[in-house]
């Protein structure tokens, strides 16, 4: 069963920590995504990949970066952690947007205090 | 701006029945349309995608209808369950190109026994 694997599914952070959330796909996916989902809203995009150390800031980058090293592996670093960061983070991949949709991993239920 | 709404409050139907819920977007110009299933505390999980030319297209007990004129789609599920109670999450793709995916905010739906 093709799998998104995110790190952790609770992280409970101090304001100013940098956080690191990590995800892996098994599916050889060249686009990876990082969404967040807040009650009442639906899922922003914060950064994507189409590739290996390629990068594209989503709709809210602020206060986020990504690290793409590896082709099945994307990370989503806050650099500094903020309350207003706690939020559902859900990691995706996906191959053409023509036939098929995201696969998302579980999510990271991140609090800040 | 852009908008995709979804009906925010919850629908509640009776075991067997059809559910059917709605999906409708304005200021956007979609090539695909998807349909996702979450359960709470979960990511989403892909369930069907239709195309801008295509006007209905069904998996097992799921029919989505996509129209372009009314700017509206939608969802049934018949012969609902208990186990098909979940928020439902619709999500545009744009026709420029790229991944651009607005998602909607879901509607959550309660199938009672």
């Amino acid at each position: 069963d093709v799998k998104v694997t995110q790190s952790s599914r609770y992280l409970v952070k101090r304001t100013g920590e940098k956080v690191f959330l990590e995800c892996v796909q098994d599916m050889d996916h060249e686009n990876m995504f990082w969404y967040r989902q807040d009650p009442g809203l639906g899922l922003r995009l914060i950064y994507f990949s189409y590739d290996v150390k390629m990068k594209e800031k989503g709709d809210i980058p602020e206060g986020y970066s990504v690290s793409r090293e590896k082709k099945e592996r994307f990370s989503l670093i806050l650099e500094s952690a903020s309350t207003n960061q706690t939020s559902m983070y859900l990691c995706a991949s996906r191959t053409s947007a023509d036939t098929y949709g995201y696969t998302f991993g579980s999510g990271t239920r991140l609090t800040v205090v | 701006s852009q908008k995709i709404e979804q009906n925010s409050e919850a629908l509640n139907i009776q075991e067997g029945k059809t559910a059917t819920l709605t999906c409708n977007y304005t200021n956007y110009s979609p090539a695909y349309l998807q349909w996702y299933r979450q359960d709470p505390g979960r990511g989403p999980v892909f369930l069907l995608l239709i195309r801008e030319n295509e006007k209905e297209k069904r998996k097992e007990r799921l029919k989505v209808t996509f129209d372009t004129t009314l700017k509206q789609s939608l969802f049934h599920i018949t012969a609902s369950q208990p186990a098909d109670s979940a928020t439902y999450l619709c999500a545009l793709d744009s026709n420029t190109g790229g991944f651009k995916t607005i998602f909607g905010a879901g509607t959550r739906l309660f199938v009672k026994a």
